[in-house]
């Protein structure tokens, strides 16, 4: 089936640096990637959707100088934490689909943690 | 706009009992609904879906949900719990217009299973 690699799974930076997080769909064209964050012991928080060639488009209350999408190409779509502090820890994850009506793929996640 | 209410954040079973977890939504067109389990530390991973047909979905590892649009309920069982169930769940809810299966979550419910 198809498979979403997201990566890393796991980084710590220090403060102020920034930090890009991989969003791959490895056997398909996804035209459309989602970015959530999740909180500890929390739901899924969707903070952008990503279109291929396009801007994103940030859910309210999400910074989008703060958290870049680039979704350069049909199988790549990159979040840069930019400037992180430790209130940006958190674990992230991205899915992605081939479309409306396709099935949506969830990648492995990454787990963020500032110093 | 769409919805989704989880009944209960926490849930303990014993080995062997019965699985219940309860999701409602809220929805002003036609719902697509998912169950989603994930792991420690880990993504999200597709239990079942209902999008239309038949209101009973039966999905991996012996759960099932039944869509119940009067209701507008979405819960999830398993008639034996076995220690591997012990995990958080989601459900989801979108719609054939949402542009690339956008998903909005429900809080969560985190299974605990008892030997």
């Amino acid at each position: 089936g198809a498979v979403v690699s997201q990566h890393p799974s796991w980084v710590i930076c220090k403060s102020g640096t920034s930090v890009k997080i991989e969003c791959r769909s490895l056997d398909f064209q996804a035209t459309t990637m989602f970015w959530y964050r999740q909180f500890p012991k929390q739901s899924l928080m969707l903070m952008a959707t990503s279109n291929e060639g396009s801007k994103a488009t940030y859910e309210q209350g999400v910074e989008k100088d703060k958290f870049l999408i680039n979704h350069a190409s049909l199988t790549l779509s990159t979040l840069t934490v930019t400037s992180a502090h430790p209130e940006d820890s958190s674990f992230y994850i991205c899915s992605a689909s081939g479309g409306p009506g396709e099935k949506l793929f969830f990648g492995s996640g990454t787990q963020l943690s500032v110093l | 706009a769409q919805s989704v209410t989880q009944l209960g954040s926490h849930v303990s079973v014993s080995e062997g009992a019965l699985v219940l977890l309860r999701c409602n939504y809220s929805s002003s067109v036609p719902p697509y609904l998912f169950w989603y389990v994930q792991y420690p530390n880990q993504g999200l991973q597709l239990l079942l879906k209902y999008t239309t047909g038949a209101t009973l979905v039966k999905g991996i590892n012996g759960f099932e949900a039944e869509f119940k649009k009067s209701e507008t309920s979405f819960h999830l069982t398993k008639p034996s719990a076995h220690m591997s169930d012990a995990a958080e769940y989601f459900c989801a809810v979108t719609s054939p217009a949402a542009a690339g299966n956008k998903l909005t979550f429900g809080g969560g419910t985190r299974v605990l299973v008892k030997p």
